[in-house]
């Protein structure tokens, strides 16, 4: 069974860009879950979708941020206009249930400069 | 709002000793506290978790134990060994809510 994918691995962008980070879930999990960690700090969550609805996004940091889950099968997470404080390793992670195992995808490392 | 504590930020032991991991929770809501390890370069992967309704789980050389009238639960490694070298994450959710709470992370140094 393939695991959690993210794609890209990394991206470097300057400030005001558009970045767009893909994941791809394991098959068959309804819940998918975007988080940033940023160097030292805690893995901070940032949304939840259940299939294609999103059931919590109170930890977008602005409206800056936008993620997607059309068909609720792979999501992606959209950054536009980029700043520097965005920098950091976005993880996203599936799973079959809530209040359940979560499964990391690798990351993506998003530097803006 | 919710969070989750960790402490220690950074922990070095001999190779052979426990290492103690503590985290402390604010949602009194919360009833499942996974364990997550994430070893250099690599995706956390979970190493145990507990819910609410046990005090105490344990796989092999790792345990949890979880206080719920204190909000807190530790992670528990006896005779550690180098390959445990990595940052440990606990993190806290409940079933009524989507979002799970991480902590800091632990950087845990086995020392050969």
């Amino acid at each position: 069974e393939a695991g959690v994918t993210q794609f890209p691995s990394h991206s470097v962008i300057e400030k005001g860009q558009t970045v767009t980070l893909r994941c791809d879930p394991i098959s068959g999990h309804d819940n998918l879950y975007w988080y940033r960690r940023v160097m030292g700090k805690e893995i901070k969550f940032l949304l939840h979708f259940v299939k294609e609805s999103k059931q919590d996004e109170s930890g977008m940091p602005n409206n800056r941020f936008l993620a997607e889950r059309t068909g609720g099968t792979y999501s992606t997470l959209k950054v536009q206009p980029a700043e520097l404080e965005d920098s950091g390793v976005y993880f996203c992670a599936s799973s079959p249930a809530r209040n359940y195992e979560q499964y990391f995808g690798p990351g993506t490392r998003l530097t803006v400069t | 709002g919710e969070n989750v504590e960790q402490h220690p930020s950074t922990l070095s032991v001999q190779e052979g000793d426990s290492a103690v991991i503590k985290c402390t929770y604010s949602d009194s809501a919360s009833n499942y506290f996974p364990w997550y390890k994430q070893e250099l370069g690599k995706r956390p992967q979970l190493i145990i978790d507990i819910r609410s309704n046990v005090g105490e789980k344990k796989d092999q050389r790792i345990a949890v134990t979880l206080n719920k009238t204190a909000k807190h639960f530790s992670l528990h490694i006896t005779e550690t060994q180098p390959e445990d070298s990595a940052v440990y994450f606990c993190a806290a959710s409940h079933t009524g809510g989507f979002k799970t709470i991480f902590g800091a992370g632990t950087r845990l140094f086995v020392k050969a």
